[in-house]
């Protein structure tokens, strides 16, 4: 069964310091993989994803992720952290039922404080 | 802005009332679904619905009831709550394909509306 696995619940780094958040999968095929956002009182916005092709993508707000198909890991990361990135990430795995529609599997999520 | 309303934002309701959460789209898309957000627990899909059919329902109880009369609206049906039903429920949209390929399922979220049963 397909399932995500954030290991840390809460990651707390200073403004300015880099991040890493870690994100591990359980698929039996070729996975879809997503990371989103979640801003205190609101929704989840999309921050960047995989399909195929290159194992590093970018995103939005200067976010990219690596995917590792011998880690079966998607960790998100981002160079140097702005106040404004505290929020909640979580990170999803997309699956593929033949030509009906999927569905998306999401971990328990990471929530990320930001030291001034 | 994502292109998915929710209304209302916020309701309060009591365990006797019956109340209606709606969710509207202005993606063009044709999926549309209900997910329940809960503290300390991960997002849980409670249904899907495909060009206005019902695809999946996670054993959902029967007191909450979902209805999509078109691809663009999604509502969910109140009625008899429990105080554990108190959470965040969003709503999301997005494009089934329809090939025999792979489903590239980008979701778009709405806001949420914020539960409290009493």
């Amino acid at each position: 069964a397909q399932s995500v696995t954030q290991p840390d619940i809460h990651i707390t780094v200073s403004e300015g310091a880099s991040l890493e958040l870690r994100c591990n999968y359980s698929y039996g095929a070729t996975p879809y993989l997503f990371w989103y956002v979640q801003s205190p009182g609101q929704g989840l916005q999309l921050l960047l994803k995989y399909f195929s092709g290159d194992t590093l993508v970018q995103g939005i707000k200067g976010f990219e992720a690596e995917f590792k198909r011998s880690q079966s890991s998607f960790n998100l990361r981002k160079p140097s952290v702005h106040w404004s990135d505290a929020a909640e990430y979580f990170c999803a795995v997309g699956s593929w039922r033949g030509s009906t529609l999927g569905r998306l599997y999401f971990g328990r999520g990471t929530q990320l404080t930001v030291w001034p | 802005e994502t292109g998915v309303t929710q209304t209302p934002r916020h309701l309060v309701m009591g365990m006797t009332n019956k109340k209606s959460l709606k969710c509207e789209q202005h993606l063009g898309h044709n999926a549309m679904y209900w997910y329940k957000q809960s503290a300390k627990k991960p997002l849980e899909l409670m249904f899907v619905y495909n060009f206005k059919e019902q695809t999946e329902n996670n054993s959902v109880p029967s007191r909450f009831s979902p209805e999509c009369p078109n691809s663009s609206h999604l509502f969910l049906h109140l009625h008899t709550l429990q105080p554990e039903d108190s959470a965040l429920y969003l709503c999301a949209s997005s494009q089934d394909r329809g090939s025999s390929g792979p489903i590239k399922n980008i979701q778009y979220f709405g806001a949420g509306t914020r539960l409290s049963v009493l």
